[in-house]
């Protein structure tokens, strides 16, 4: 899988857009970028996937730049409930498997 | 709230003892997953399931031994666990095998396991 880099943290206002950033420089064609996150003493919770067209949900907007080197995890209007480990992902394709890396600590202030 | 349930919620055992964790979705998921996470640390994947049959072990010890006895149920059965084998032990389901397909796991909330 293409080892992707975090912050380690990141605060953010009540109200506000968090832009959670991931760097994935060595990415490949076919690996897609998932986003997870992990509130505290919860399994983690699937957010977004995308491989090269931006992507949005009603939790969140994904945006890949067009040489796939970095993403963007967009929450529109943080809520106190979106503090958690966030977890940038890319998954070869035809690999069974997620591989976690450390993930941003993101904590929403009020 | 999840839509794969995991029992129990939290478990203390001894080292000689036996148990087992459960793991149930009723999505019609074919795939499904045991991870281990120790804290502050991210999830590790332990075992991945493929329409009921084993297809990765991630080596994991023997006194761990997984179950699928059909496509809605997951067990992990424990025996002489170490007290470094505390950790919450994650269940996850994916509709297919990843290798298969981009769709995503969906997870549990875990089950807390203390080793006295």
């Amino acid at each position: 899988d293409a080892k992707t880099t975090q912050p380690p943290s990141m605060d953010c206002a009540e109200g506000r857009a968090a832009n959670l950033p991931c760097n994935h420089s060595t990415i490949s064609g076919n690996e897609y970028v998932y986003w997870y996150r992990q509130i505290h003493s919860q399994g983690p919770q699937y957010i977004i996937h995308g491989l090269k067209n931006n992507e949005t949900n009603e939790m969140a907007s994904l945006i890949i730049t067009e040489d796939r080197k970095s993403s963007t995890l967009i929450l529109p209007h943080a809520t106190l409930r979106d503090t958690a480990v966030y977890y940038c992902i890319v998954k070869i394709q035809g690999a069974q498997k997620l591989v976690f890396g450390q993930g941003t600590r993101l904590t929403i202030n009020p | 709230d999840t839509e794969v349930t995991q029992t129990p919620k939290h478990l203390v055992m001894g080292m000689t003892n036996k148990k087992s964790l459960k793991c149930e979705q009723h999505m019609g998921h074919r795939a499904m997953y045991w991870y281990k996470q120790k804290a502050k640390k991210p999830p590790e994947l332990m075992f991945v399931y493929s329409y009921e049959k084993l297809s990765i072990n991630e080596s994991v010890p023997s006194r761990f031994s997984p179950e699928c006895p059909n496509s809605s149920l997951l067990n992990l059965h424990l025996h002489a666990l170490q007290p470094e084998d505390s950790a919450l032990y994650l269940c996850a389901s994916s509709q297919v095998d990843m290798g298969f397909s981009n769709q995503p796991q969906h997870f549990g909330d875990g089950t807390r396991l203390s080793i006295l």
